[in-house]
């Protein structure tokens, strides 16, 4: 199968600081991966798409200085929140695509900004 | 912008009920469509897709969705569902050359008592 892995699951971090959250494809190469956020109750939302060696696309109204997103190998694709603060707290997922259409999501890392 | 609805935010249901899960999207163009299921503490797995060809769609552990287009509908069904089908069900399409985006419906919160 393909398998998508998050790391870290959950993080606890205080206003202000930085955190990396890592996207990882363990059985198959990706050239593209999605960055979800998942609020409450409430549906997926696309933050932007992650091209292995290129700059991501940012969806319309994601802040791109504050949602850094690195997609440094086909398998490796890291979303930084910068000066995190509790309005970003939230469940972030990601998806690799590949080959094809189909996406495989990860598990998702729950950020709690205090 | 295309969106998806779906209208059942929380089902519950007896084991050997069937099931209908309603999804409407709004979009002009072609669409592809999926419906995805998140086991508690799961990641997001596809149950089924449609892109082209048999509207009626057969995926895994049983369900079927069937595509009108004259609805713009894809509701999701299973005969007869178990204890374990309990999960979070999301509706989602995305666009032909809209670069795999997928976008997501709200999800339907299905509980399967026994």
């Amino acid at each position: 199968g393909a398998v998508v892995s998050q790391h870290p699951s959950w993080v606890i971090c205080k206003s202000g600081t930085s955190v990396k959250i890592e996207c990882r494809s363990l059985d198959f190469q990706a050239t593209t991966m999605f960055w979800y956020r998942q609020f409450p109750k409430q549906s997926l939302m696309l933050m932007a798409t992650s091209n292995e060696g290129s700059k991501a696309t940012y969806e319309q109204g994601v802040e791109k200085d504050k949602f850094l997103i690195n997609h440094a190998s086909l398998t490796l694709s890291t979303l930084t929140v910068t000066s995190a603060h509790p309005e970003d707290s939230s469940f972030y997922i990601c998806s690799a695509r590949r080959r094809g259409n189909e996406q495989f999501f990860g598990p998702g890392t729950r950020l709690t900004v205090l | 912008a295309q969106s998806v609805s779906q209208h059942n935010h929380h089902v519950i249901l007896s084991e050997a009920a069937s099931l209908e899960l309603g999804c409407n999207y709004s979009y002009g163009g072609t669409v592809n469509l999926f419906w995805y299921v998140q086991y508690p503490g799961q990641h997001l797995q596809l149950l089924l897709k449609y892109f082209s060809g048999d509207p009626l769609v057969k995926g895994i552990k049983g369900f079927e969705a069937e595509f009108i287009k004259s609805k713009f509908s894809f509701n999701l069904r299973k005969p007869s569902v178990q204890w374990s089908d309990t999960a979070e069900y999301f509706c989602a399409v995305t666009i032909t050359g809209g670069g795999n985006k997928l976008t997501f419906g709200t999800g339907t919160q299905l509980k399967v008592e026994l």
